[in-house]
C-alpha cells in the first residue's frame, strides 16, 4: 500500500467554524507534512511531524493546529480562519525526515467564506 | 538553504515528440537528492522520478530521465514519446528536511 489517504475532499466553511482535515498512511513512515498550495503554485510547507513528534513549524498562525496521534494519522485542525486561507491542503509522508522521496496525498480543498 | 529555480513556465509537446524540461538549483547541502513531481489537474502530485547527487548515473524511469549536471547546479528533465497523459504542472524540488520546490512549468501535450 503506497497511498496516502486524505478526509475530505472538499471543505467549505465560515470564518468562526471549527473544523479538522485528516491524513492517514500506511507505509510505515515516521515522517509527515501538511502543505499549503495556492492555485499555480508550489505546494509551501507548514508542518513537519517526526517519530510523532512536531518538528518544523514553518511559522504557521496558530489558528492551524496540527496533531499526530499515531504514526499513520496526522490531523490538522482549524479555527477562526480567513477567506485568504483557501487554498488546497496537502499532506504527505515519508520513510524519514531527510532525503526521501515524500508520497503525497490527494488533498483538501478548502474554501472559508 | 535551497532555491529551485525553473524557467519555463509552461511549454508544449506534440504527442510523440520529446521535450526537456529545465530546473537549476542552489544548496549548500554536500549530499542531497533531487526529484521532478507531476500533478494533473485537479489531481494528486507523484514523483516521477528522483536522483542522488552523489550519482554520476542520470536517473531513468521508462519515457522519463533526468540529465544532471552537478557543477552546473542543472537537473532537467527529458520526456520521450509524449502522451496526452502527461499534461501537467511538473514541480523539480530538492531537500533534506523539508522540500524546496521551484514555480513549476505547466506542460501541454497537443494532439
Amino acid at each position: 500500500d503506497t497511498e496516502v489517504t486524505q478526509t475530505p475532499k472538499h471543505l467549505v466553511m465560515g470564518m468562526t467554524n471549527k473544523k479538522s482535515l485528516k491524513c492517514e498512511q500506511h507505509m510505515g513512515h515516521r515522517a509527515m507534512y501538511w502543505y499549503k498550495q495556492k492555485a499555480k503554485k508550489p505546494p509551501e510547507l507548514m508542518f513537519v511531524y517526526s517519530y510523532e513528534k512536531l518538528s518544523i513549524n514553518e511559522s504557521v498562525p496558530s489558528r492551524f493546529s496540527p496533531e499526530c496521534p499515531n504514526s499513520s494519522l496526522l490531523n490538522l485542525h482549524l479555527h477562526a480562519l480567513q477567506p485568504e486561507d483557501s487554498a488546497l491542503y496537502l499532506c504527505a509522508s515519508s520513510p524519514v525526515a531527510g532525503d526521501y522521496e515524500q508520497y503525497f496525498g490527494p488533498g483538501t480543498r478548502l474554501t472559508v467564506t | 538553504a535551497q532555491t529551485v529555480t525553473q524557467s519555463q513556465p509552461e511549454m508544449s509537446v506534440q504527442e510523440a515528440e520529446t521535450v526537456t524540461l529545465s530546473c537549476t538549483y542552489d544548496t549548500s547541502e554536500s549530499d542531497y537528492y533531487l526529484f521532478w513531481y507531476k500533478q494533473p489537474p485537479s489531481r494528486q502530485m507523484i514523483l516521477v522520478i528522483r536522483q542522488e547527487a552523489y550519482k554520476q548515473q542520470n536517473a531513468t524511469e521508462n519515457r522519463f530521465s533526468v540529465n544532471f549536471q552537478k557543477a552546473a547546479k542543472s537537473f532537467s528533465l527529458k520526456i520521450s514519446d509524449s502522451q496526452l497523459g502527461d499534461a501537467a504542472m511538473y514541480f523539480c524540488a530538492t531537500g533534506s528536511y523539508q522540500l524546496t520546490f521551484g514555480k513549476g512549468t505547466k506542460l501541454s501535450v497537443i494532439p
